[in-house]
C-alpha cells in the first residue's frame, strides 16, 4: 500500500516571500501521479499542480512549482511570491497509474501567509 | 459550467436515521469517488465507481453504501449513521483521456454531524 507523509503540520511565511512544503511517499510502483491540492477556509479542494512520474521535468504552474525527486520519493511544493490568498491547508496526494484512480492523501500542511 | 455538486452541504442528524448524500457531475466522467476528511487524517476513500453499475470499496467502506445507476449520479447512503461518521465528505469525478489519468474534480463538500 502507498503512503504519503507531510512532515510539516503547520508553516508560515511572509507575504511576497518563498516557501517550500515537503512531501515524501512510499511506493513500489513505477507508474504513478503526484498532486498538490489546496483547501482554503471554504473547504473546497482545488488542484494546484500535478506531476507524472515518468516525466523528469518538474511541473510548474505560475507561482507554484515542484521539486520531484523520484529516487528519493520526494515531491515538494514551492510557492513563490506568496500571497494572502495562498493561506490554506495543502495536501500532497499519490495516485497509482492504471488503477482505480484512488488518491492517497497526506495529512496536510496548514500554510499561513502573514501580511 | 463544469462542476460536481453535492447535496446537502450541511446536515445534522441522529444516530440510526438513514440518510443519503447526493453527488452529481455534468462532465460525463466515468469515474466517481467518495472521500471523507477527518482532522489529522487527511482524506480517505470510502467507495469508488469506474462506470455505471460498477462500484467497489475504498479504504474505509464500513457503514456506507453507494449506487451508480446513472453516469452522472453517485449517491452515498448511510443506512444507520453513527457518531463516528461525523465528518466532511467529498465527492470527486474524473476520466481517463488515453494519455493518462486526468485530474479529479471535487465537489464542495458535505459537512455531516451525527448526534
Amino acid at each position: 500500500a502507498q503512503t504519503v507523509t507531510q512532515s510539516q503540520p503547520e508553516m508560515s511565511v511572509q507575504e511576497a516571500e518563498t516557501v517550500t512544503l515537503s512531501c515524501t511517499y512510499d511506493t513500489s510502483e513505477n507508474n504513478y501521479y503526484l498532486f498538490w491540492y489546496k483547501q482554503p477556509p471554504s473547504r473546497q479542494m482545488i488542484l494546484v499542480i500535478r506531476q507524472e512520474a515518468y516525466k523528469q521535468q518538474n511541473a510548474t504552474e505560475n507561482r507554484f512549482s515542484v521539486n520531484f525527486q523520484k529516487a528519493a520519493k520526494s515531491f515538494s511544493l514551492k510557492i513563490s511570491d506568496s500571497q494572502l490568498g495562498d493561506t490554506a491547508m495543502y495536501f500532497c496526494a499519490f495516485m497509482k497509474g492504471g488503477s482505480n484512480y484512488k488518491l492517497t492523501f497526506g495529512k496536510g500542511t496548514l500554510l499561513t501567509v502573514n501580511p | 459550467e463544469a462542476q460536481v455538486t453535492q447535496n446537502p452541504r450541511y446536515l445534522i442528524t441522529v444516530t440510526g436515521k438513514k440518510l443519503t448524500v447526493t453527488c452529481s457531475q455534468n462532465m460525463n466522467h466515468e469515474y466517481m469517488s467518495w472521500y471523507r476528511q477527518d482532522p489529522g487524517l487527511g482524506l480517505r476513500q470510502i467507495y469508488y465507481s469506474m462506470n455505471v453499475e460498477v462500484t467497489d470499496k475504498g479504504d474505509v467502506p464500513e457503514g456506507y453504501k453507494v449506487s451508480r445507476k446513472e453516469k452522472r449520479n453517485f449517491p452515498l447512503i448511510l443506512e444507520s449513521p453513527s457518531p463516528n461518521q461525523t465528518s466532511l465528505y467529498f465527492c470527486a469525478s474524473s476520466f481517463s483521456s488515453g494519455a493518462g489519468i486526468e485530474t479529479q474534480y471535487f465537489g464542495p463538500g458535505t459537512r455531516l454531524l451525527v448526534l
